[in-house]
């Protein structure tokens, strides 16, 4: 089993749709959790951390449920440039971070 | 501020030929990382270096080499290129737990 594992998707969504990922882990000591955004053909970047409590930036916010070792990212009111893949990943302290295979988000007109 | 840069960003080689990718970054960090990201794979790490000096293995360093150089430069080698090791490679640092990656570089090995 993975570590980190993803609904590939891809998931199609129309603009303005509220969308949810979720992204579970296996690595019970891992410390620190991220969702990064990849556009097609182009590098990682990190879209948000996640904290124990939650946290949101705008229209994403992100989850933690560590009883259930899950992250969750949920976008609202989609936009198309959010049209991307979606990458979490997990840390643990002296390892180092270990990615999921990403879940392809397409936001249509 | 140039972030990570990397070179080639493209690249074709032939089986059995080496070739070695660069990685700098001007943000002074400690970490730099290179990954591999295959169709449905996702991000592996092949090998990373906490510091100047210091490199370890990750989760699939077979047929790679890597040199960090300095504190800016981390390079990655292929002695003896095989298909197998198509792929993009990303280098990647990071402060605290926020990496930064390179733009890639897109290898094809036939």
């Amino acid at each position: 089993r993975k570590e980190v594992e993803q609904d590939p998707g891809p998931f199609n969504v129309p603009e303005g749709a509220t969308v949810a990922f979720n992204c579970t882990y296996s690595n019970s000591a891992s410390q620190s959790f991220f969702w990064y955004r990849q556009d097609c053909r182009k590098e990682p970047k990190l879209l948000m951390s996640v904290y124990s409590s939650g946290n949101e930036d705008g229209r994403f916010t992100a989850q933690l449920n560590r009883a259930s070792q899950y992250i969750s990212l949920l976008i609202r009111d989609s936009k198309l440039s959010d049209s991307a893949t979606y990458l979490c990943a997990d840390h643990n302290y002296g390892q180092n971070f270990v990615f999921g295979p990403g879940t392809r988000l397409s936001v249509l007109p | 501020n140039a972030g990570v840069t990397q070179t080639p960003k493209f690249q074709v080689l032939k089986t059995g030929q080496s070739m070695t990718l660069q990685c700098a970054q001007d943000m002074n960090h400690n970490s730099m990382y290179w990954y591999r990201q295959d169709p449905g794979m996702g991000l592996r790490l092949i090998y990373y270096s906490a510091s100047e000096g210091t490199t370890d293995k990750g989760e699939v360093p077979n047929g790679y080499n890597v040199s960090r150089l300095n504190k800016r430069e981390f390079s990655l080698r292929l002695e003896s290129a095989a298909p197998s090791q198509t792929s993009v490679y990303f280098c990647a640092s990071s402060v605290r737990y926020e990496q930064y990656f390179g733009p890639g570089t897109r290898l094809t090995v036939t």
